[in-house]
């Protein structure tokens, strides 16, 4: 069963820095292009940044270019975004995300981690 | 940025047809998915491809469309659609649409 599980939310003050990691299972993690997509409260979804199969190439939003960083870990079948310089609009629920083969479409997604940015 | 345009909700009755459309602002060929939501979980995928049904899903869902122009279509509506319906395409860089809150009566 593929699971994805995120970790490292939580309250941040604005201009501060946090860690998401999320923990992949049940599939062979280094054949999938992998994503985090979030979703402020009550709003619609991001793609906030995507990352080839060994992490050689990478996307980022323009919300958050120059300020996130997506990374991933294959022995530990592990995705982690760096997010720094927090800005009270990157509040949202951050969601791991695989994305699918030839059509780019996210087959499986994790439940989510919140993180919110206020003093 | 590719933009996609989704009306805001739909109310429809159990039994009913659906059809919620999604347009984009510029031509994304047939990369083209669906995505549902209810409230507190995370999206699950029903379309990808513009038409091509998910793993598991009923066959009550359909999707058409190609270029700028998508409908996801339930026939028949049940209950347990009640949800918000997200279009994203991947022919661009990735974008969604602002997503179509169904209820029904």
């Amino acid at each position: 069963e593929v699971q994805l599980v995120e970790s490292g939310g939580g309250l941040v003050q604005p201009g501060r820095s946090m860690k998401l990691s999320c923990a992949a299972s049940g599939f062979t993690f280094s054949d999938y292009y992998m994503a985090w997509v979030r979703q402020a409260p009550k709003k619609g979804l991001e793609w906030v940044a995507s990352i080839s199969y060994e992490g050689s190439s990478t996307y980022y939003g323009d919300s958050v270019k120059g300020r996130f960083t997506i990374s991933r870990d294959n022995a530990k079948s592990t995705l982690y975004l760096q997010m720094n310089s927090l800005r009270s609009e990157d509040t949202a629920t951050y969601y791991c995300a695989r994305r699918v083969g030839s059509w780019r479409e996210v087959d499986y997604w994790g439940q989510g981690v919140m993180v919110t940015v206020s003093s | 940025d590719t933009v996609l345009t989704q009306s805001p909700a739909l109310a429809v009755s159990p039994g009913e047809r659906v059809s919620i459309s999604c347009r984009a602002s510029e031509g994304v060929n047939s990369y083209m998915h669906w995505y549902q939501q209810k409230p507190g979980q995370q999206p699950k995928l029903l379309i990808y491809k513009a038409s091509n049904l998910a793993s598991g899903v009923p066959a009550r869902f359909s999707g058409s469309g190609s270029g700028t122009d998508f409908t996801l279509t339930i026939d028949p509506v049940e209950a347990d659609d009640t949800a918000t319906y997200f279009c994203q395409q991947s022919w661009n860089d990735p974008t969604f649409g602002g997503g179509t809150k169904l209820e029904l009566k």
